[in-house]
C-alpha cells in the first residue's frame, strides 16, 4: 500500500519567516495530494491541495510543489504568523474504484515565534 | 466550520463495552470516509461508504462496523472495547467519488476513552 513520510516533525519559525515541509510518498499512481492544518482540539482543515497533472500551486501565503519523478511534494508558507502554529498533515490519495481514502504523513507540529 | 457534525464529542467507557459514534455529512455529500487518529499510529483511513453502499475498507478491526443510512449519516460502532481502541475518531465528507470535486472536509471527531 502506500506509504507517505513527512519531515521534519517540529519546526520552529521567527514570526516573518517561511516554512517549509517535505513529503515523499511511495506509489507512483497515487494522483491527489492534500495538506491539512490541524489546530489543538479540532479536526484537520484542507488548506490546500495539488493533483498531479499540476506541478506547483499558490493560494495567498501557501504554496505546494510536486515532483512527480522524485515522488516528492512540499508545502511553503511564507511571512508566517502566530496563527499559522499547528500540527500539519500531508497526504496522498491511491485512486482505485472510486476510493479516494488518504493515507497521511505522521504530521509537522509547526511554532511561530512571536 | 467544515459543515460536517460529529456526536458525540467525548466518549468515557469500560474495557468490553460497545459503542457508536454518529457524523452527519455536509449537505449535499455522498461519500462518508471514517479516520482514526493515534499517538502511535497516527491518521489512519478505516472504511468509506457512498450513498449508502461501502466503497472501501482499511485497516478496520472486526470488532468495528459501519453503515451509512438513507439521510447520508453514518455510524461508526466499536464493540469489544480495549484500551487500545481509545483515539480520536474522525468522519470526513466528500461530494463525489471522481472528477474534479472530492476534496474531504473532517468533522471535529470524537475522543473515545477506554477504561
Amino acid at each position: 500500500g502506500e506509504n507517505v513520510e513527512q519531515h521534519p516533525s517540529t519546526l520552529s519559525v521567527q514570526e516573518g519567516d517561511s516554512a517549509v515541509i517535505k513529503c515523499t510518498y511511495s506509489d507512483s499512481a497515487s494522483n491527489y495530494f492534500p495538506w491539512y492544518k490541524q489546530e489543538l482540539g479540532k479536526g484537520p482543515q484542507l488548506i490546500i491541495d495539488i493533483r498531479s497533472n499540476v506541478g506547483e500551486k499558490k493560494d495567498q501565503r501557501i504554496a505546494v510543489t510536486l515532483n512527480k519523478t522524485a515522488k516528492h511534494f512540499s508545502l511553503h508558507i511564507t511571512e508566517t504568523q502566530p496563527e499559522d502554529s499547528a500540527v500539519y498533515f500531508c497526504a496522498a490519495s491511491l485512486s482505485g474504484a472510486g476510493s479516494y481514502q488518504l493515507t497521511f504523513g505522521k504530521g509537522t507540529k509547526l511554532s511561530v515565534i512571536p | 466550520d467544515s459543515g460536517v457534525t460529529q456526536t458525540p464529542k467525548h466518549l468515557i467507557t469500560a474495557t468490553g463495552q460497545r459503542v457508536t459514534l454518529r457524523c452527519s455529512p455536509r449537505s449535499g455529500d455522498l461519500s462518508v470516509y471514517w479516520y482514526q487518529q493515534s499517538l502511535d499510529q497516527g491518521l489512519q483511513f478505516l472504511i468509506q461508504y457512498y450513498n449508502g453502499e461501502e466503497r472501501a475498507k482499511g485497516n478496520i478491526l472486526e470488532r468495528f462496523s459501519a453503515q451509512q443510512f438513507p439521510d447520508l449519516h453514518s455510524e461508526l460502532n466499536l464493540s469489544s472495547l480495549e484500551l487500545g481502541d481509545s483515539a480520536l475518531y474522525f468522519c470526513a465528507s466528500s461530494p463525489t467519488l471522481a472528477g474534479a470535486n472530492y476534496e474531504q472536509y473532517f468533522g471535529p471527531g470524537t475522543r473515545l476513552t477506554v477504561t
